[in-house]
């Protein structure tokens, strides 16, 4: 069955470190999609990064960048240079079988809350 | 700025009563799905819909809820009758490409007494 693993519950950071957050998946499909999601204090989740089975390649996004390793099913966060505004709840989520099952349905994991601190 | 907005953004109800959320799509969004987040459950997929056909209600209690779209550009949630078990955070998000980004509202946060 499919599931995601966010093991850190909560990450304590002083602005401007470096702060990684970790995303374990299971999945039996070779076709799937990952995906992190932000919720801020606000509540409305915001959109970070999808990213498909079959590419690999980590990818950076101004101070966000994305670890994708299939051989240990992992897919990691990486927030360089912290910022307050960063603190927020942060889900990692899994979509299976993608066009072939024609299937949206996203596998939530727990959420990593983030405080940012001054 | 197209947004997916949700009414009521608060619902306090007494057990027994019916709820209604309702949701409006970003326009040209043809998936909608409903999700509930709690502390103890995090983020559970309830339906979705997509042409306005429901694909999947694995996720929703059947006795009590039901999810409908009477239009492309509203989608609804009841709950009826509602329990003190069903307060919640309840998102509607809409998408376009199959498992593709789903952009999400604000939500309904719903407290049953």
């Amino acid at each position: 069955a499919q599931k995601v693993t966010q093991a850190q519950t909560e990450i304590s950071v002083v602005e401007k470190e470096d702060v990684t957050l970790d995303c374990v998946y299971e999945t039996r499909d070779t076709t799937y999609y990952l995906f992190w999601y932000k919720q801020p204090p606000s509540g409305e989740l915001v959109f970070l990064i999808r990213r498909n089975s079959f590419d690999e390649q980590n990818e950076i996004s101004g101070r966000y960048s994305w670890n994708f390793q299939k051989s240990t099913s992992s897919f990691n966060f990486t927030i360089t240079a912290s910022q307050v505004v960063d603190s927020a709840v942060y889900f990692c989520a899994l979509s299976e079988g993608g066009l072939s099952y024609n299937t949206d349905k996203l596998i939530f994991g727990t959420g990593t809350r983030l405080q940012v601190f001054p | 700025d197209a947004r997916v907005t949700q009414t009521p953004r608060h619902k306090v109800t007494e057990m027994g009563q019916e709820v209604t959320m309702r949701c409006q799509p970003i326009l040209g969004h043809n998936t909608v799905f409903w999700y509930r987040q709690t502390m103890m459950q995090g983020l559970e997929l309830l339906a979705y819909f997509r042409n306005r056909a429901p694909l999947d209600d694995s996720g929703m209690p059947k006795d009590r809820f039901s999810a409908e779209m009477p239009d492309a550009t509203l989608a609804t949630l009841k709950i009826q009758p509602s329990e003190p078990r069903d307060s919640a955070v309840y998102f509607c998000a809409s998408g376009l490409v199959v498992a593709g980004e789903q952009f999400f509202g604000p939500g309904t946060r719903l407290t049953v007494l």
